[in-house]
């Protein structure tokens, strides 16, 4: 089975930009759930996708937004960016299920994000 | 509220030898899973193994165990014969009950050097 894909793998954006990062989650897998990783703040959890629904949300403001598409693909979007939204954004599937591994979280390589 | 914590930011271990990498979590749901990930230079978050707060026997997957102490609120991370691609970052994180399922809480991690 292919992995799970995000494009572009780096963009550099000035402030007050928008950007728009995709994710291609594993096939079978309905649920994609973003993070954010600084070397200041660590993995923060952005937002979970399934089945084109967002289920969960972390503590990020508006500015931060994602949608998921009937074939599970997702993209978030980051509107007037900051300096501090330089990270790397990283996009995980699972199938969404709770119990076992099966409810494991499988991690795409990440989309280096540089904000000038 | 839930919390992961890894005291150990960096440390060393000689090729071939076991190691084991610290983590404790704190949450008041009963139902719970652990993750370890692996996170080499390039980025990518690698999953290791799952602990489900339920399973009596501790996960074991090839060269990585979990030593998972459920009233001690720990789940440390042991690989044994270590070799030099286990060079990298090492997270814990965990998901709470049952309908959160995509949104995992990292600790700050631990960084593994492995000595030829």
């Amino acid at each position: 089975k292919a992995g799970v894909t995000q494009t572009p793998r780096y963009l550099i954006k000035t402030r007050g930009q928008q950007v728009t990062l995709s994710c291609s989650p594993i096939s079978g897998h309905r649920s994609v759930s973003w993070y954010q990783q600084t070397p200041g703040q660590g993995l923060q959890f952005l937002f979970e996708y399934f089945s084109e629904t967002q289920r969960n949300k972390g503590n990020f403001p508006g500015r931060f937004s994602g949608r998921q598409f009937s074939n599970s693909r997702s993209e978030m979007n980051v509107s007037t960016l900051e300096l501090g939204d330089s990270a790397l954004y990283l996009c995980a599937s699972s199938d969404g299920l709770a119990g076992s591994s099966k409810g494991a979280q499988y991690f795409g390589p990440g989309t280096r994000l540089l904000v000038l | 509220a839930q919390k992961i914590t890894q005291t150990q930011p960096g440390m060393f271990v000689q090729e071939k030898e076991a190691v084991t990498l610290d983590c404790t979590y704190d949450t008041s749901d009963p139902s719970y899973g652990l993750f370890w990930y692996k996170q080499p230079s390039s980025g990518e978050m690698i999953f290791l193994i799952y602990q489900g707060s339920y399973d009596q026997q501790n996960a074991t997957e090839g060269r990585y165990s979990l030593n998972f102490q459920k009233a001690r609120k720990s789940a440390n991370l042991v690989i044994s014969a270590s070799q030099l691609g286990d060079s990298a970052m090492y997270f814990c994180a965990m998901r709470d009950g049952a309908g959160n399922t995509g949104k995992l809480i990292f600790g700050q991690g631990t960084t593994l050097q492995v000595k030829p």
